[in-house]
């Protein structure tokens, strides 16, 4: 049984419009959520990550909002751009913070049409 | 900082025969991760060391895998022998408990068994 669920395989949106990338987790001893992005032929990149005991985290272009209740997680990307197109992954982690053994979402691609 | 370095980029082996992925990490990270990604999948943990000792290798199928790191640097994963099965992407990375920016991955190893 999956643990983290990223329900959309894909995604399009037009340039400079808002991306909403959605997670829904199973484990409620998830206390640690990241986000990541991949390009073909790359490992996945650290994007931003969010603690438990916040429900949002900034970092520029790039929101991720965490509703502990609903055991579900966003990242929100505004404005959208070219560069942004990838696939977006989700993963949690369960006790060791962003140095815990990660358990990934399926991913979601994104493109961003000019 | 040079990133993670994995060699080779791309396998292509028959089934039943031995192969071995190699990983540099980040030079001072103390923990290696090496994840599975089969196509269409978010990665899946194999083993996790601490310097040289694999603190978890639960995911790891030790029936045909094994996994080393000498000295607590490099690392090779070896699968042998391979099964059709095994064909996936191999990433490693690594981490450093100063940060809090998630892992760092390499590029990875396509296998194809064939």
């Amino acid at each position: 049984d999956q643990q983290v669920k990223q329900n959309s395989p894909s995604l399009s949106v037009q340039e400079g419009r808002i991306s909403i990338l959605n997670c829904d987790y199973t484990n409620s001893m998830f206390d640690y959520f990241l986000w990541y992005k991949k390009y073909p032929a790359e490992g996945p990149t650290f994007l931003i990550s969010i603690s438990s005991i916040k429900d949002k985290n900034e970092d520029g272009r790039f929101t991720v909002f965490l509703n502990k209740s609903a055991k579900h997680l966003s990242l929100h990307i505004v404005p959208s751009q070219p560069g942004d197109s990838a696939v977006y992954f989700c993963a949690a982690s369960a006790g060791g913070g962003s140095q815990g053994n990660l358990i990934f979402g399926k991913g979601t691609k994104l493109s961003v049409k000019p | 900082e040079a990133g993670v370095v994995q060699s080779p980029r791309y396998k292509i082996i028959e089934k039943k025969q031995p192969v071995a992925f190699w990983c540099n990490p980040i030079s001072g990270h103390n923990t290696l991760y090496w994840y599975r990604q089969n196509l269409g999948q978010g990665p899946e943990l194999l083993i996790r060391y601490e310097n040289e000792e694999a603190v978890d290798d639960s995911q790891l199928p030790k029936d045909r895998f094994s996994a080393e790191r000498l000295k607590g640097v490099d690392s090779t994963l070896k699968i042998q022998p391979a099964e059709l099965g095994d064909s996936a992407v191999y990433l490693c990375a690594s981490s450093s408990m100063t940060k809090e920016t998630g892992y760092t991955f390499g590029s990875g190893t396509r296998l194809t068994v064939v």
